[in-house]
């Protein structure tokens, strides 16, 4: 079965300091979709970005940037000079082929606070 | 803006209720899903939906059912409620992964208390 692994439960870093989460997973799907969310205090899951099992092309988005590697079978997600206002829980997760429909397998979470 | 809305943000409920967890989405997704939240624990699915009154059990369905009677609308029912089902529920929406912008948009969430 498929798998999602944050290892991190929790990071606290100051302000403007770079900051990386992990994430691990497993999958016998030869063809699979990655998601990062994020979730601040008030609850609602935000989505941040998706990356096909196909392309390995390093992301960047302003000060967030995603390094995919299959060989490791790792996404891991970096913040850049980060900000208080990065402070949230973010979700690693996977794409799971179900019937009909594909379903999403999270990881556990990795609590971000940063402190000014 | 494109919307998965959740009747209640807030419940609390007694031991032994039935209770119903609403969920409305408008931008005509075939798959819905329901999700619950636990510290440590991540989300685990409880059951999805790919199609009107068609359902398929999650990680963990025991003591949950769910209703689809409309493509918009997506019901999870605690047929009894217990303590241990005190939890954040999420409610979320994706088109079919064939589709364009393949993705999923989540609900606010529902935090449950069972006393």
């Amino acid at each position: 079965a498929q798998k999602v692994t944050q290892a991190q439960t929790e990071i606290s870093v100051v302000e403007k300091e770079d900051v990386t989460l992990d994430c691990v997973y497993e999958t016998r799907d030869t063809t699979y979709y990655l998601f990062w969310y994020k979730q601040p205090p008030s609850g609602e899951l935000v989505f941040l970005i998706r990356r096909n099992s196909f392309d390995e092309q390093n992301e960047i988005s302003g000060r967030y940037s995603w390094n995919f590697q299959k060989s490791t079978s790792s996404f891991n997600f970096t913040i850049t000079a980060s900000q208080v206002v990065d402070s949230a829980v973010y979700f690693c997760a996977l794409s799971e082929r179900a019937r009909g429909a594909q379903k999403l397998v999270f990881g556990q979470g990795t609590r971000l606070t940063i402190n000014p | 803006d494109v919307k998965v809305t959740q009747s209640s943000r807030y419940l609390v409920k007694r031991t032994g209720e039935k209770v119903f967890l609403e969920c409305v989405q408008d931008m005509d997704h075939e798959n819905m899903f329901w999700y619950r939240q636990d510290p440590g624990l991540g989300l685990r699915l409880i059951y999805f939906s790919y199609d009107v009154k068609m359902k398929e059990k999650g990680d963990i369905p025991e003591g949950y059912s769910v209703s689809r009677e409309k493509k918009e609308r997506f019901s999870l029912i605690l047929e009894s409620a217990s303590t241990n089902q005190t939890s954040m529920y999420l409610c979320a929406s994706s088109l079919m992964v064939w589709q364009g912008n393949y993705g999923y948009t989540f609900g606010s969430g529902t935090r449950l208390t069972v006393v």
